[in-house]
């Protein structure tokens, strides 16, 4: 049963151009979303969040939103760099500190 | 600020095997999770512990255990390893009860069962 899933294995952007990675969940108790990347041989890192209650966080060139009804949501990154080309992970919190993962999407930014 | 430490980086066991991973949370968390990522997935959830109880436990058979330290630093050990348990072991460290959702995440320990 997976309840977080990143339905695009693989996305390529053209540097400077907006990188648009989509997530679904199924479970309407999740109370919070995190975007996590991470590189080979490394740990995940944290990249941004949000609030059930809420339907937008920015922070810098990274928005995430969040969309309930649909059960969807989504992280933007503009402009793309290079730097970027990760695996990115969406992940949803529920009560007690769980965190339930997606497979992953992995975006490659093209000078 | 330190951030989330783990040994060993790399561990080459056999089946039958038990095996500890280690690690240490960033500094004035409280609270560790250990995750297990298979090759392609995302990372599942294995258990977390606070104040040095266990709290909450993802479907992981009992032969996978923790520890929680006074300092919060945390051990993950597997007994009679499988084939299967060959992944990327992850902990992470969060503070818990200040209303944030963050975990932030080791750079793995990486176990091969052979």
């Amino acid at each position: 049963d997976q309840q977080v899933k990143q339905n695009s294995p693989s996305l390529s952007v053209q540097e400077g151009r907006i990188s648009i990675l989509n997530c679904d969940y199924t479970n309407s108790m999740f109370d919070y979303f995190l975007w996590y990347k991470k590189y080979p041989a490394e740990g995940p890192t944290f990249l941004i969040s949000i609030s059930s209650i809420k339907d937008k966080n920015e922070d810098g060139r990274f928005t995430v939103f969040l969309n309930k009804s649909a059960k969807h949501l989504s992280l933007h990154i503009v402009p793309s760099q290079p730097g970027d080309s990760a695996v990115y992970f969406c992940a949803a919190e529920n009560q007690g500190g769980k965190l339930i993962f997606g497979q992953g999407t992995e975006l490659s930014v093209k000078p | 600020e330190t951030g989330v430490t783990q040994s060993p980086t790399h561990l080459i066991k056999t089946r039958g095997q038990q095996v500890t991973l280690r690690c240490s949370s960033q500094s004035g968390h409280n609270t560790v999770s250990w995750y297990q990522q298979a090759l392609g997935q995302g990372p599942q959830f294995i258990f977390q512990y606070y104040r040095e109880e266990e709290n909450g436990r993802g479907n992981f058979p009992p032969r996978f255990s923790g520890l929680q330290f006074p300092n919060y630093s945390s051990e993950l050990n597997v007994n009679a390893l499988e084939l299967d348990d060959s992944a990327l072991y992850l902990c992470a460290s969060s503070l818990r009860g200040q209303g944030s959702y963050e975990q932030y995440f080791g750079p793995g320990t990486r176990l091969t069962v052979t």
